[in-house]
């Protein structure tokens, strides 16, 4: 079965610095892996996505992330972080099987400080 | 284009009484996704029904059950709440392409809080 491992529960950064979430998986088949943003009291906003085509996914708001096989990873970077970024993020893995069905991370906080 | 609507945004219960989630999905999406967000649990799927069909289901108790109606609209029904049922409750849609894994919709979520 498929996993998903973000590591930090908590991450906070000063406003202009880098941001960098971690993400690893754990899957026997090459996945479909997900970023998704929650802000306060609202559902869950697509990032951005990788599926099997180029493995640095640029998205929305300035993210990216690079799927690295080698090491089963999926980290989220933004090179300046900025107040409004400052909400909970999910990772997430998709199998290219017969039905969908999103596996979640944890989720990160993500803190900004001015 | 309209998104995901759920509702009611909050719902408010008494342990051992029953709630009904209702979603409407993006136009054009026929799957409908459900999940639970608790606290301290992360985010668990509940649900997935595709043309009017109940397709999965998560490690839930039968008493969260669902339907999804020819207009693909779906409702999410839990009995007998318990505590522990207090939760946001996420309803997602996707297109009819089912294997082409795009990514699915959110809408805002239904908390429940079981009192």
């Amino acid at each position: 079965a498929q996993s998903v491992t973000q590591l930090g529960s908590h991450v906070s950064v000063s406003e202009g610095a880098l941001v960098l979430l971690r993400c690893n998986y754990s899957s026997s088949v090459p996945p479909y892996l997900f970023w998704y943003v929650q802000y306060p009291n609202q559902g869950l906003q697509l990032l951005l996505k990788y599926t099997s085509a180029a493995t640095l996914v640029k998205g929305i708001n300035g993210f990216e992330a690079e799927f690295k096989k080698s090491e089963t990873s999926f980290h989220l970077t933004k090179p300046s972080a900025h107040m409004s970024d400052a909400a909970e993020y999910f990772c997430a893995v998709s199998m290219n099987t017969g039905f969908q069905k999103l596996v979640f991370g944890t989720g990160t906080r993500l803190l900004v400080s001015p | 284009e309209a998104g995901v609507t759920q509702s009611p945004t909050h719902l408010i219960k008494t342990r051992g009484q029953q709630a009904t989630l209702r979603c409407s999905p993006i136009s054009g999406h026929t799957s409908v996704y459900w999940y639970q967000q608790a606290l301290g649990l992360g985010l668990q799927f509940l649900l997935w029904y595709d043309e009017g069909e109940e397709r999965n289901r998560g490690n839930f108790p039968p008493r969260f059950s669902g339907r999804q109606f020819p207009n693909y609209s779906s409702e999410l029904n839990v009995n007998a709440l318990e505590l522990e049922d207090s939760a946001l409750y996420l309803c997602a849609s996707e297109g009819a392409l089912l294997y082409s894994n795009q990514p699915q919709h959110f809408g805002d979520g239904t908390r429940l809080s079981i009192l």
